[in-house]
């Protein structure tokens, strides 16, 4: 069955940064696009950016373009978020989420993993 | 695109029936497909999201026909025929009309 596994969060400073990764299995990982979702502590869900199934165009939240980078090794299954500038704003858990269509994909999303923890503190 | 939801939480009794509301501040009806760009998603406690219905009235693989979606360009509703007890969540509707994807708030869905 589909399986996504984040890592790579932790207590990081602010301006400091961080890469977070996703590593896929249980479906042809190269055929879909990928994407970032971040819910911080008792709030709602907020899109952070998104990748297409072979990883030629990207597309970010406002919030964090210039500061974020989505990417993708096809080869070894696994999408990454480099975080970079980190603010007290970006603390939340990131979920890494599968878009359900194929190829450049419609953004939404049918699988989602468990989500890594960051937390933005001096 | 701003997403709204209303209410921001409701409590129901077992078995009757529950209704979500979300708004867009833009259509999100394709007219050259006449597709609705809009998902709803379940989050339970401690738990990723969970996608529900998309193209505004499409259930997805293995949810319970109790849920269904309706709605068109910018009005849109959840409706939970039957609340069961396992349906206690916060419940997200999403856009994908444009590539940049937005959220609603969530409506938090209790037993009364």
């Amino acid at each position: 069955q589909v399986q996504l596994v984040e890592s790579g969060g932790g207590v990081v400073q602010p301006g400091k940064s961080l890469t977070l990764s996703c590593s896929a299995s249980g479906f042809a990982f190269k055929s879909h696009g990928m994407h970032w979702v971040r819910q911080a502590p008792g709030k709602g869900l907020e899109w952070v950016a998104g990748i297409w199934f072979d990883g030629s165009n990207t597309y970010y939240a406002d919030s964090v373009k210039g500061r974020f980078t989505i990417s993708r090794d096809n080869s070894m299954n696994t999408l990454f978020l480099q975080v970079d500038s980190l603010r007290g704003e970006d603390t939340a858990r990131y979920y890494c989420a599968r878009d359900r269509a194929t190829d450049t994909g419609d953004y939404y999303f049918d699988s989602w993993g468990q989500g890594t923890q960051v937390i933005v503190s001096s | 695109i701003v997403m709204t939801q209303s209410p921001d939480s409701l409590a129901v009794s077992l078995g009757e029936r529950a209704t979500i509301n979300c708004r867009s501040s833009q259509s999100l009806l394709d007219r050259s497909n006449s597709k609705n760009y809009l998902a709803w998603y379940q989050q339970k406690p401690g738990q990723p999201p969970k996608l529900l219905v998309y193209w505004a009235s499409t259930r997805e693989f293995g949810v319970p026909d109790r849920f269904s979606g309706s709605g068109s360009g910018t009005d849109f509703t959840l409706t939970i025929s039957s609340l069961q007890a396992e349906d206690v969540a916060v419940y997200y509707c999403q856009q994908y009309y444009r590539t940049i994807v937005t959220f609603g708030p969530g409506t938090k869905v209790d037993i009364k």
